[in-house]
């Protein structure tokens, strides 16, 4: 089993919608937990860290459930810009910059 | 603002060439490290560094050596390309405190 598993998608849903996005993970030790996007023949792009609480960013939502090992990402009114390659990250402990990547969910917002 | 700077960008090799990918931060991180990404994979760390004088290796480290003589340069050393080294390479640093990563824009390595 992948240590982080993404549903590759592709998901594509007209503008305005609202889109989720899971990513479960299998090392209980992960203790940081982020959201990258990363847009076509770019570098990845830190979106938001996800904390145990939850958090929110604009349309952004993303939210931690350790119990059952998963991460989500929930976007609301979805625009064009939106599209884009979402990747899920975990690291343990200090990281030092070391994280573990899921194989990223593709999302194409269209007209 | 440079932040991560990699180079060279696109590259072809032959089977059996070594080359250097090169990597820079001005940013003075502590942190850097080197991660490869290929199709349906995401990114799969190769080696990693947390200060001058310290390496490790990461998850897929086979066939690559680094070196960090400084605080700002992390290279990248395919020692004899294979195909299986075709990949986009991505160099990353990152301060000690704090959670973003910076990456470079990628380097496209061929490998034929």
């Amino acid at each position: 089993r992948k240590e982080v598993e993404q549903d590759p998608g592709p998901f594509n849903v007209p503008e305005g919608a609202t889109v989720a996005f899971n990513c479960t993970y299998s090392n209980s030790a992960s203790q940081s937990f982020f959201w990258y996007r990363q847009d076509c023949r770019k570098e990845p792009k830190l979106l938001m860290s996800v904390y145990s609480s939850g958090n929110e960013d604009g349309r952004f939502t993303a939210q931690l459930n350790r119990a059952s090992q998963y991460i989500s990402l929930l976007i609301r009114d979805s625009k064009l810009s939106d599209s884009a390659t979402y990747l899920c990250a975990l690291g343990r402990g200090t990281s030092y910059g070391k994280l573990t990547f899921g194989q990223g969910t593709i999302l194409t917002v269209h007209p | 603002n440079a932040g991560v700077t990699q180079t060279p960008k696109f590259q072809v090799l032959k089977t059996g060439q070594s080359m250097t990918l090169q990597c820079a931060q001005d940013m003075n991180h502590e942190y850097m490290s080197w991660y490869r990404q290929d199709p349906g994979m995401g990114l799969r760390l190769i080696h990693y560094s947390v200060g001058a004088g310290i390496t490790d290796q990461g998850e897929v480290p086979n066939g690559y050596n680094v070196s960090r003589s400084t605080t700002e340069d992390f290279p990248l050393r395919l020692l004899s390309a294979a195909p299986s080294q075709t990949s986009v390479y991505f160099c990353a640093s990152k301060t000690d405190s704090g959670n973003t990563i910076y990456f470079g824009e990628g380097s496209w390595l061929t490998v034929v």
